[in-house]
């Protein structure tokens, strides 16, 4: 299996909702992570799990919130959203290899958020 | 700043043409790059990767070039089809886990 796979494809939510999306693998894939793209914009790095630990926030906001469960599994619990926030959600994973290896990662097809 | 970016924003090439997207990087201690293909509501998909210590890499119909010299990516697509119509992604690797992206290119393909 060579699938990030991340539900729900489409989210529409109000300000005061609290949601969660998220994103699967069974690669065997140690890293994990999370991204944000805008319409017409390149994906931006929100958060990256190493074994199953936090290993980077790029200061997001904290009514974004990344869970990793396990391996395979990670969420992004979202709560007091902003409009603004309103884009495609992507998550992807890679084999943790550190500097010395490749760090090819492989996405999912992404959340459609959108909130009003 | 270091950044990643491109020198055009779209490309339109003939069904059956070679196709070259270019790159610049601005930091010259990267180490590994990679080009991705993003179709319509997809995800970006890995096309091919080259770390600073090769100059050229091929794959299926696809070549990358690197020149560290001028800092400059390039992805050359080969008779280039219908199904290559995306937008294509450099990206530079900071440190072990960040990926940063450039700002992408739209490949348009003319019958």
């Amino acid at each position: 299996d060579t699938e990030v796979t991340q539900t729900p494809k489409h989210l529409v939510m109000g300000m005061t909702n609290k949601k969660s999306l998220k994103c699967e693998q069974h690669m065997g894939h140690r890293a994990m992570y999370w991204y944000k793209q805008k319409a017409k914009k390149p994906p931006e790095l929100m958060f990256v799990y190493s074994y199953e630990k936090l290993s980077i926030n790029e200061s997001v906001p904290s009514r974004f919130s990344p869970e990793c469960p396990n391996s395979s599994l990670l969420n992004l619990h979202l709560h007091a959203l902003q409009p603004e926030d309103s884009a495609l959600y992507l998550c992807a994973s890679s084999q943790d290899t550190g500097l010395w290896g490749t760090n090819e990662q492989f996405f999912g097809p992404g959340t459609r958020l959108t909130v009003l | 700043g270091e950044s990643v970016g491109l020198h055009l924003p779209t490309l339109s090439v003939q069904e059956g043409d070679n196709s070259i997207i270019n790159c610049a990087y601005s930091n010259s201690a990267s180490d590994y790059f990679i080009w991705y293909k993003q179709e319509s509501g997809k995800g970006p998909q890995f096309i091919i990767d080259i770390r600073s210590n090769m100059d050229k890499r091929q794959g299926q119909r696809v070549t990358v070039l690197l020149n560290k010299t001028v800092k400059h990516l390039s992805l050359q697509i080969a008779a280039t089809q219908p199904g290559d119509s995306a937008v294509y992604f450099c990206a530079e690797r900071q440190g072990a886990q960040k990926l940063v992206f450039g700002q992408g290119t739209r490949l348009t393909i003319n019958p």
